[in-house]
């Protein structure tokens, strides 16, 4: 059973350029959360994706953004890159629940380490 | 808001010396879980243990050991007869209770990094 996959794991980008993360989840999860790892701290939610829909959202710009595909899968893109964006990005896959029906273990993928140039 | 702290930055212990990790947080909620995970160089956060706010017995798991006390709002982690394969960075995390239909975020704390000397 392969876990949460994240590709690429390694970027270089430029000031002012976009970039595209992708996760897959682990079989039978239906959420994703993408974090955002600075050097020597702790990783910072970004937003989740459940049912194709951003349901929850950190503090980050808009320039963060992204996407759920009908497989689970995601994306996350960053327009306009800055210095500061360097960072190791995480990303978290779950299985959803309603209400009431307590926690569901989040399992994480080995991230993508942007550099921003 | 809601807010971990690790104050311990870095640790150094020598092989088979035990070892306790410290964790602080802050919440308005009643109900909460909290977390330990551990970073090894590879990046992938790997699961240890998690706890809801309304259990508050101490927990063993083979070396590792959690003391949960809300009194104090501290959730420490402490492994005994420390080896040179714990050495990682570990964090601590809380988790507000259950958001209707999906995972609830988790806030870190800023990790404390574990260094077993042989």
């Amino acid at each position: 059973d392969a876990g949460v996959t994240q590709s690429p794991t390694h970027l270089i980008k430029t000031r002012g350029q976009q970039v595209t993360l992708r996760c897959s989840p682990k079989s039978g999860h239906d959420t994703v959360s993408w974090y955002q790892q600075a050097l020597g701290q702790g990783p910072q939610f970004i937003f989740q994706y459940y049912e194709e829909e951003e349901r929850q959202r950190g503090n980050f710009p808009d320039r963060f953004s992204g996407h759920q595909f009908p497989n689970y899968s995601s994306e996350l893109n960053v327009n306009a890159l800055l210095l500061g964006d360097s960072a190791l990005y995480l990303c978290a896959s779950s299985l959803g629940t309603t209400w009431g029906t307590g926690w569901t273990e989040a399992f994480f993928g080995q991230g993508t380490r942007l550099t921003v140039v | 808001a809601q807010k971990v702290t690790q104050a311990q930055t870095e640790i150094s212990v020598v092989e088979k010396e035990d070892v306790t990790l410290d964790c602080v947080y802050e919440t308005r909620d009643t109900t909460y879980y909290l977390f330990w995970y551990k970073q090894p160089p590879s990046g992938e956060l790997v699961f240890l243990i998690r706890r809801n706010s309304f259990d508050e017995q101490n927990e063993i798991s083979g070396r590792y050991s959690w003391n949960f006390q809300k009194s104090t709002s501290s959730f420490n982690f402490t492994i005994t007869a420390s080896q040179v394969v714990d050495s990682a960075v570990y964090f601590c995390a809380l988790s507000e209770a259950n958001y209707g239909g999906a995972t609830n975020k988790l806030i870190f704390g800023t990790g404390t990094l574990l260094a077993v000397q042989p």
